[in-house]
C-alpha cells in the first residue's frame, strides 16, 4: 500500500545534540509537511515543501530546519534540541496544483522525540 | 481567514450509543472540511471530507458528517459507538493554498 513512513518511531537525544528525523512517501505527492504535536494538542505546522519550494511558518524557531532531496524523502533537522522540543513530529503529504484543490493530507505515524 | 472550533474537548459515550462530535467553522471562501482520527501514538487518519459536493458525507468506520452552511457547522456522527472508536478527533478546514487549520481536538471515550 502507498503510504507515508517515518523513521524512527521513537528517538531519544541529549539536550543540545543535533537530531534528524526522516520521512518517506510512496504516494508521489508533490507537497510534504512537518508538524509538531505536543500532548493533548492539535498538530502545529512547522513548514512545508511545495515541490522544491520551502515554505516556513512565521513562528517556527530557527532551530528547526528541513531538507527535501527528492520527491520521496523529507528530513527534519533540529540543530540544538531543548527540553521544550520534546514532542511527536508528524510528516504528511498531499497533492496540489491544477485540478488538485483542497486535497486531504496523508499522515505518517510520527516520531516521538524525547530530550534527556 | 479561516478557523474551526470544536465545541467539546471531551465526549464520553457508552458502547452502542450514538456519537456526536461538534465542529463549527469560519471561512472567507467556500471551504473544504475534513475529519481526522488519531489513536494513541499514531498519525492522523482521514475519516471523511467535504469538498462542495453532497452535504451529507459518509466516511470510514460508519462515521458521517453533514455540512450545514446556514449554521457553519460540520458535526461528526456515528449511530453506534464501538470501543475501538475511542481516540482523538480533529476537525480541519481548508480554504486552498495548502492552508489547513486544525481544531483543538475532541477526545472520545467509549465506556463498556
Amino acid at each position: 500500500d502507498a503510504m507515508v513512513i517515518q523513521n524512527p518511531r521513537y528517538q531519544v537525544t541529549q539536550f543540545g545534540k543535533p537530531v534528524t528525523l526522516s520521512c518517506s512517501q510512496t504516494l508521489n505527492h508533490n507537497v510534504m509537511y512537518w508538524y509538531q504535536q505536543k500532548s493533548s494538542q492539535a498538530p502545529k505546522l512547522l513548514f512545508h515543501y511545495y515541490d522544491k519550494d520551502f515554505n516556513n511558518e512565521a513562528d517556527t524557531p530557527d532551530n528547526f530546519q528541513s531538507r527535501r532531496p527528492n520527491t520521496s524523502f523529507c528530513f527534519l533537522d533540529i540543530r540544538s534540541p531543548g527540553l521544550g522540543d520534546a514532542a511527536m513530529y508528524l510528516c504528511a503529504t498531499s497533492r496540489a496544483g491544477a485540478g488538485y484543490s483542497n486535497q486531504p493530507q496523508h499522515f505518517g505515524d510520527g516520531t516521538r522525540l524525547s530530550i534527556l | 481567514a479561516q478557523s474551526v472550533t470544536q465545541l467539546d474537548s471531551h465526549v464520553s459515550v457508552s458502547e452502542g450509543t450514538p456519537v456526536l462530535l461538534r465542529c463549527n467553522y469560519s471561512s472567507s471562501y467556500s471551504p473544504s472540511l475534513f475529519w481526522y482520527v488519531q489513536h494513541p501514538n499514531k498519525g492522523l487518519q482521514l475519516l471523511l471530507k467535504y469538498t462542495s459536493a453532497a452535504t451529507l458525507v459518509k466516511g470510514i468506520n460508519g462515521f458521517e458528517a453533514e455540512f450545514k452552511k446556514s449554521e457553519t457547522s460540520f458535526h461528526l456522527t456515528k449511530p453506534s459507538a464501538h470501543m475501538s472508536d475511542a481516540a482523538e478527533y480533529f476537525c480541519v478546514v481548508s480554504g486552498g493554498n495548502n492552508d489547513m487549520r486544525f481544531g483543538a481536538g475532541t477526545r472520545l471515550t467509549v465506556k463498556p
